[in-house]
């Protein structure tokens, strides 16, 4: 039973490039986070989504971030014309269902670098 | 009204010691609280969790007091070891979601 794999594990970017980040959840799981690690920070909260549909999206900056969750395939996060701000530590997590008793698994997560 | 404030953000304790670490919240309407342990260059793992309606929870080494009416939360490991040296964050959620609100982590390092 693979738990959340998330990649690239490294991804290192030019300034203005795009970068995307794959996760593909837990077998059974259809609820997805995106979390953001800056260094020596805790995670901050960026997106909530079930299969083709963003449920919370509060802690994605409103220019240049995007999610999707697709019916078939891996949750992407997409983020444009990357600057080097966004270098950090990329953590997605799933969930079976909704709610307080609902274990998330985190992936190993993906380190953007922005050069 | 959001954050969870944790301290302290390092701590060093001989090996066999109690690690304690604390966690504070504002936001009366989080029920959940777990804690999560993370090594570098590795994703964070669920340690141990509570809900608010018990005031302790202990799972082998590693105990949760809960103290609702002050908005406070610990986490103590009895009999630390070298290996539980690692980062470890509070959490708290609420409502019918998994949004975890994080605070900024402890560095823990157990000294042999």
């Amino acid at each position: 039973n693979a738990g959340v794999m998330q990649n690239p594990r490294h991804l290192v970017r030019r300034r203005g490039q795009e970068a995307r980040l794959r996760c593909s959840p837990m077998k059974g799981h259809s609820h997805v986070y995106w979390y953001r690690q800056l260094p020596e920070e805790g995670l901050k909260f960026m997106v909530y989504l079930q299969k083709e549909n963003i449920i919370d999206e509060s802690g994605m900056p409103k220019e240049r971030f995007s999610a999707e969750f697709p019916k078939e395939g891996p949750s992407i996060l997409r983020i444009q014309q990357v600057v080097r701000g966004d270098s950090a530590a990329y953590f997605c997590a799933s969930s079976q269902g909704r709610g307080p008793n609902t274990e998330a698994f985190f992936g190993q997560g993906t380190r953007l670098t922005v050069v | 009204q959001q954050q969870v404030k944790q301290s302290p953000q390092s701590l060093i304790v001989q090996k066999g010691g109690i690690s304690i670490i604390n966690c504070a919240y504002e936001n009366t309407a989080f029920d959940y609280f777990p804690w999560y342990q993370q090594f570098p260059g590795k994703g964070p793992a669920l340690l141990i969790a509570i809900r608010p309606d018990v005031s302790e929870k202990k799972e082998g080494r590693f105990t949760i007091s809960f103290n609702k009416s002050a908005k406070q939360f610990s986490l103590h490991i009895m009999d630390s070891q070298p290996g539980d040296s690692a980062t470890y964050f509070c959490a708290a959620s609420s409502g019918a979601t998994n949004k975890l609100i994080f605070g900024t982590g402890t560095l823990l390092a157990v000294q042999p």
